[in-house]
């Protein structure tokens, strides 16, 4: 596609349940990121694929969280008993090359998850 | 800890003004340096920063990185309404793959 797409892009969910957010990079590239952005903040990172390998979840905030990659294209990142301080706005981003410092990022428009 | 550290957080201007935003980063191994601008929706590139002294221009913008004093900083001249935005820096290493980024600068250019 022309760009990094996710869905969906606003998701509301009741504390406890589990969630599935969904990313399809730009065809073709090879690294995929996961970040979560709080309003007025910066991009924070969670997670990192490099084709189908998760190269580093040092990022993820606790086991509830995880992240897949399977056939190193479409990613999804999965929380599980989402909390209320899980609510913030979850940002895909894919790059042509490995690494971020080789080759800029393409973020998606992300999505936005609110736990009630 | 690694951190990135934007200034000013928020400025306003006339259409017309240069404005000047500045990025101060202590990243362990530093590689590179990163300038992003976020609209409403997803950050978009502007420039990546690998050498001190060397300023990177694209239009309006232009950046340039000190490697001694570990700080940039992104000019806009004759600023239009179309760059109001936040602008976000961001710091990566040799060492790992994440990029660590700051608050950002968010800017609003008034007609």
């Amino acid at each position: 596609g022309a760009g990094v797409s996710q869905s969906p892009r606003y998701k509301v969910t009741k504390r406890g349940q589990d969630v599935a957010l969904r990313c399809d990079p730009i065809s073709g590239h090879v690294s995929l990121y996961w970040y979560r952005q709080a309003l007025g903040q910066g991009p924070e990172f969670l997670t990192y694929f490099n084709y189908e390998a998760q190269q580093d979840k040092s990022g993820l905030p606790n086991d509830r969280f995880s992240a897949e990659r399977p056939e190193g294209s479409i990613s999804t990142l999965t929380i599980q008993r989402t909390e209320q301080r899980d609510s913030a706005m979850y940002r895909c981003a894919s790059s042509l090359g490995r690494g971020p410092t080789n080759s800029p990022l393409h973020f998606g428009n992300g999505t936005r998850l609110t736990v009630t | 800890e690694d951190k990135v550290v934007q200034s000013p957080l928020s400025l306003v201007v006339h259409e017309g003004d240069t404005v000047t935003l500045n990025c101060s980063y202590e990243v362990t191994n530093f590689r590179s340096l990163l300038w992003y601008k976020q609209e409403k929706k997803a950050p978009t590139f502007l420039f990546m920063l690998t050498s001190s002294g060397i300023e990177k221009k694209s239009g309006r913008l232009s950046s340039i990185l000190d490697k001694k004093e570990l700080f940039s900083i992104l000019n806009i001249t004759a600023t239009q309404t179309g760059d109001s935005a936040v602008y976000l820096c961001a710091g990566g290493s040799y060492n790992t793959d994440k990029l660590i980024f700051g608050t950002g600068t968010r800017l609003q250019v008034f007609p």
